[in-house]
């Protein structure tokens, strides 16, 4: 079975500090790896996946097979990046679609 | 495009009664996912159904079901609720297929409160 682990509950930053959520995964095959976010008020969404390569506001994420870990990182953080952030992992073979997501950090950006 | 559409919003049930909750996916997904999110246990996943046959489930009990209409809208079914039951309840849907884009994007949620 596969586990998504983020071990920050909470993460507070001041604006313009380089932030980095954590995320780390247990799965014995290749998975594809997404962030998703939740802003106040608003329905979860997806930020970026790993298969992307791509920067979405800011953030980048590489998924590190050796480390088996997928961390969030933004050089400069914003106040508007306050939100929730959840990491999620779907499994090969038939899994389709079912995510499995880690418990989430809040993220709070200071001014 | 519209986006996933759940009803209600709210509802408030109490102790042993069921429940029914719809989604209704984007127009061409013929994958709806539900998850139910709570604060102890945070989001996971309960079932997925894709073109009207569950493809995909959780370890809940048999209490909670699904179902798949042919125009792909989905209801999900909780009998004889329990207070533990109380959460956020989360559909999500997408295209189904292996494609790249196949992501999934979620509704705003039922949120559900046993008494």
């Amino acid at each position: 079975a596969q586990r998504v682990t983020q071990p920050e509950k909470l993460l507070s930053v001041f604006k313009g500090a380089p932030v980095e959520l954590k995320c780390n995964y247990s799965y014995s095959g290749s998975p594809e790896l997404f962030w998703y976010v939740q802003y106040s008020r608003q329905r979860l969404q997806l930020l970026l996946r790993h298969i992307s390569r791509e920067s979405i506001k800011g953030f980048t994420a590489d998924l590190n097979k050796g480390e088996t870990s997928f961390h969030l990182k933004k050089p400069f953080a914003q106040e508007e990046d306050s939100a929730m952030y959840y990491c999620a992992l779907k499994a090969g073979g038939t899994s389709y679609g079912k995510l499995t997501f880690g418990q989430g950090t809040i993220l709070t950006v200071h001014p | 495009k519209a986006g996933v559409t759940q009803t209600p919003r709210y509802l408030i049930k109490t102790r042993g009664q069921q429940v029914t909750l719809s989604c209704s996916p984007i127009s061409g997904h013929r994958s709806v996912s539900w998850y139910q999110q709570t604060p102890g246990q945070g989001l996971q996943f309960l079932f997925e159904y894709f073109s009207e046959t569950q493809r995909n489930k959780g370890n809940f009990p048999g209490r909670f079901s699904g179902r798949q209409f042919s125009n792909s809208r989905s209801e999900m079914n909780v009998s004889t609720l329990e207070l533990g039951d109380s959460a956020l309840y989360l559909c999500a849907s997408q295209t189904g297929g292996s494609e790249a884009k196949n992501i999934q994007y979620f509704g705003a949620g039922t949120r559900l409160s046993v008494l």
